[in-house]
This record gives structure tokens, sequence and C-alpha cells, in this order.
């Protein structure tokens, strides 16, 4: 089952804060956050374990949620480059698979 | 040094030609993957290989077989092809064991079934 991205768009200004979120349906063991910029390849971010702690580094941190199955990225103080298709990877059950079932994105455009 | 590479990056065909996509990574990763990007950014797996070895086969139809001769390789042949197989094409890689379970992507390759 295909985990739940909101929202599906959002425009910030430069130095806005942005939330997105990922919602699964399944039991999760891992989340993995990444960014994809037109034309080229998805760019990993993080990745949020089972039993782990909230992930961040510079100003884009991410939290997950293990009862609620639900995972939060969060940027801060946004750059142009922040702009982009941002995909949540889900991994179920006992993990060590690698099999991520990806959301729909969520496209994020930041403006001066 | 490019981490996962593929050929070729664009790829334009007739409906009903058999075609290749060649991946290899050098990461030292025992696992590798494919994925197939529609038009609408549905990101989707559809194979991996651990250490040669198939692990995952989604439901793909069988005219995608795909080969690894080697745990830096998988390759993917494409038999029959048909208009809606147009997608974006993504190899990754990555290392099973926990906290080490980043995928690494390829730069695709744009596929086009005219």
């Amino acid at each position: 089952q295909q985990p739940v991205q909101s929202p599906q768009a959002v425009i910030l200004r430069e130095g806005e804060d942005a939330v997105i979120n990922c919602s699964s349906s399944k039991a999760l063991y891992s989340v993995h956050w990444y960014r994809q910029k037109h034309g080229e390849a998805p760019v990993f971010l993080m990745i949020l374990l089972k039993g782990g702690e909230q992930k961040g580094h510079e100003k884009i941190s991410a939290s997950f949620n293990e009862k609620k199955q639900q995972s939060s990225l969060y940027l801060t103080a946004s750059q142009l480059s922040y702009s982009g298709t941002y995909f949540c990877g889900t991994e179920s059950g006992s993990g060590n698979t690698g099999k991520l079932i990806f959301g729909q994105g969520t496209t994020l455009q930041v403006k001066p | 040094d490019t981490a996962v590479s593929q050929t070729p990056k664009y790829l334009v065909t007739q409906m009903g030609n058999d075609k290749s996509i060649k991946c290899e990574q050098n990461l030292g990763h025992d696992t590798m993957y494919w994925y197939k990007q529609d038009s609408k950014k549905f990101l989707k797996i559809m194979f991996s290989y651990n250490n040669k070895e198939l692990i995952i086969n989604e439901t793909v139809p069988n005219r995608f077989s795909p080969k690894s001769p080697d745990k830096a390789h998988l390759n993917l042949h494409i038999n029959s092809l048909e208009l809606g197989d147009s997608a974006v094409y993504f190899c990754a890689s990555s290392q099973p064991s926990r906290g080490q379970e980043t995928q690494y992507f390829g730069p695709g390759t744009r596929l086009l079934v005219l």
C-alpha cells in the first residue's frame, strides 16, 4: 500500500518553513526521505528507523511516529535550492528487504 | 567518481523492439534495484537483487527480465516494447545492514517508445 504524502504541493518564499507529512497504513520499519529535482535522480536526505531517533542536518530534519506510522519532514528557513519534489519511501515489516514503497511526492517551490 | 551509473541516458525506440539498459555501481553494495518512474512521477520498485540473487520481483510483465552478472552490475532487458513502457528507469544500490539501508540512485534512463 502506497504511503500518502501531504500536502501535494507547496509554494514558499525564501526563509519560510515547511512541513511535509508521510502516512502509512502499514507497520513501518523505516522511512526514507528523498528530494528529486526536475530531470535528475532522487537524492537521499535521511532515513528514520523504527526505534531510532529524530534525524536532522543543517535546516532539514525529520521525525518518525511509530505508533501512528507517520513521518514528517521539516524544512526551516527554506532556500531556493530546496525546490524540488520530495518523496518518502517506506519499508514495512521487519525490514532488511530494501523494498521501498514511495509516496506520490510533494512538490516544493521556493521563490525569492 | 560516479557511484551508480546507467547507460544509455536516453533511449528512443519503436514499439515491438527489444532493448537493454545497463547499470553499474562502484560502492561495494550487495543489493541493487530497478525502479520505474512514470510521467506522473510515481516511483515504483520493479526488481531487487542481493549478491546476484533475485529477492524482489514485483508485478512486472515478464517482458522485463533483469540479469545480474555480478554484484556490481544489474541489467534490465525489455522485450516487445509497448507504448506504456515509456518512463524513466532508475537503478539504485544499497547495503542491507541496519543503518546502512540508504539507496543511492543512478541518473536514470529516459525510455521513449514510439
